[in-house]
């Protein structure tokens, strides 16, 4: 089954400093690959996915991800983080074809210091 | 707003009864997941409806139940409860079914209080 997961359940960053958020996928096909990203007591807000094509994603809110298949990863990232950017981020992964679900993972805590 | 709605927002409830969960999809969207968000098992998928139909299962209790209406809005019915079933569950809707890459857009969720 597929799985994905998300190195460092909590990141703290300063203001201004680049965010890095770490997802490794398991599959031997590359799968279909998500950023979503919850703000306290909101739903699930998709950053950015990754389908077919370009290998580097851009995504909302300045975000961006890249697909290395050679690494198995899907790391997003930020230049510059903000203080809005503080939420609770998901990486997520689905087949190709068959079953739709998304598999997600543990998630990754993003706090930014002032 | 991603255009699916949830209700309730908030419901609290007491071991050992039975809820009932409400999502309206998007306009034009035929199919449904529900998915559980919850301390323990994080975010999980639970059941997933195309157009009426069951389409796939995931880590649903037999306790749980759904089903789509010709409206297609689905409920999630939850029984017997237990204080491990309070959690988050979100409904998420997309255009189809039919394997292809279609993006799911989340509702806001209820969230489940059992006492």
């Amino acid at each position: 089954a597929q799985s994905v997961t998300q190195l460092g359940s909590h990141v703290s960053v300063s203001e201004g400093a680049l965010v890095l958020l770490r997802c490794n996928y398991s599959s031997s096909v590359p799968p279909y690959l998500f950023w979503y990203v919850q703000y306290p007591n909101q739903g699930l807000q998709l950053l950015l996915k990754y389908t077919t094509g370009a290998t580097l994603v851009k995504g909302i809110n300045g975000f961006e991800a890249e697909f290395k298949k050679s690494e198995t990863s899907f790391h997003l990232t930020k230049p510059s983080a903000h203080m809005s950017d503080a939420a609770e981020y998901f990486c997520a992964v689905r087949d190709l074809f068959g079953n739709e679900k998304l598999t997600f993972g543990t998630g990754t805590r993003l706090t930014i210091i002032p | 707003d991603s255009g699916v709605t949830q209700t309730p927002k908030h419901l609290i409830t007491a071991t050992g009864q039975r809820v009932t969960l409400r999502c309206s999809p998007r306009s034009g969207d035929l199919s449904v997941y529900w998915y559980q968000q919850s301390l323990d098992q994080g975010l999980q998928f639970l059941i997933q409806y195309y157009n009426g139909e069951e389409r796939a299962k995931g880590n649903i209790l037999e306790r749980f139940s759904a089903q789509q209406f010709p409206d297609l809005h689905s409920e999630l019915n939850l029984s017997s409860l237990e204080l491990g079933d309070s959690a988050l569950y979100f409904c998420a809707s997309s255009v189809g079914g039919g394997g292809y890459y279609n993006e799911q857009f989340f509702g806001p969720g209820t969230r489940l209080t059992v006492l």
